[in-house]
């Protein structure tokens, strides 16, 4: 199984609702990330965790609340969310954290915020 | 800060032909670089990871190179085929598993 799963697949909230996004995978891997993507620009690292732990942050609003209960699933938490917010937000994971590792990219979660 | 810069943007060629998609980096202090391909509204697929000691890789009908000292990188597409339609992404790798993303070349092929 090489697959990252992401649900749901859209998502349409409003400014003052709370949501989460989830992304599992069973192919062992033990660092997981967010990447937020905006029309018709590259990915944006948001979040890596390695064995569970939050590794990077890189500097996303508290709004964004990530979490990784256990090896396999890594879920974003939405609070309070803002109408820039609206993109393609991607997991992605791989065998660990070190150089070299490919990353494999789920669907992605199709975020709306109104 | 690293930027990464891909020409052309976009890319309309006949079924058939032969090409080449070019990637720039502006630190050449990186581990490797990746090129992915992005499907519209879907995730990324790797395609190619050039580590930064070496010079090229390929797989099938794709070839990249990459040129660390000059901050280049080419994708190489032989014989193009529809079914090759789609954004190709270039990263470079700096800390471990910083992906930093060019713009992406948006690939169209002709039938």
């Amino acid at each position: 199984d090489t697959e990252v799963t992401q649900t749901p697949k859209h998502l349409v909230m409003g400014m003052t609702n709370k949501k989460s996004l989830k992304c599992e995978q069973h192919m062992g891997h033990r660092a997981m990330y967010w990447y937020k993507q905006k029309a018709k620009k590259p990915p944006e690292l948001m979040f890596v965790y390695s064995y569970e732990k939050l590794s990077i942050n890189e500097s996303v609003p508290s709004r964004f609340s990530p979490e990784c209960p256990n090896s396999s699933l890594l879920n974003l938490h939405l609070h309070a969310l803002q109408p820039e917010d609206s993109a393609l937000y991607l997991c992605a994971s791989s065998l660990r954290q070190v150089r070299g590792e490919t990353q494999y990219f789920g669907p992605g979660t199709r975020l709306l915020v109104l | 800060k690293q930027e990464v810069t891909q020409i052309p943007a976009a890319l309309s060629v006949p079924e058939g032909e032969n090409l080449v998609l070019n990637c720039s980096f502006t630190d050449s202090a990186i581990y490797n670089l990746q090129w992915f391909r992005q499907d519209p509204g879907k995730g990324l697929t790797s395609l190619l990871l050039i580590q930064s000691s070496q010079r090229e890789q390929t797989s099938g009908r794709l070839n990249a190179s990459l040129d660390k000292s000059s901050g280049r990188s080419t994708l190489y597409i032989a014989a193009s085929q529809p079914g090759d339609s789609a954004t190709y992404l270039c990263a470079v790798e700096q800390g471990a598993q910083k992906l930093v993303f060019g713009q992406g070349t948006r690939l169209t092929i002709n039938p």
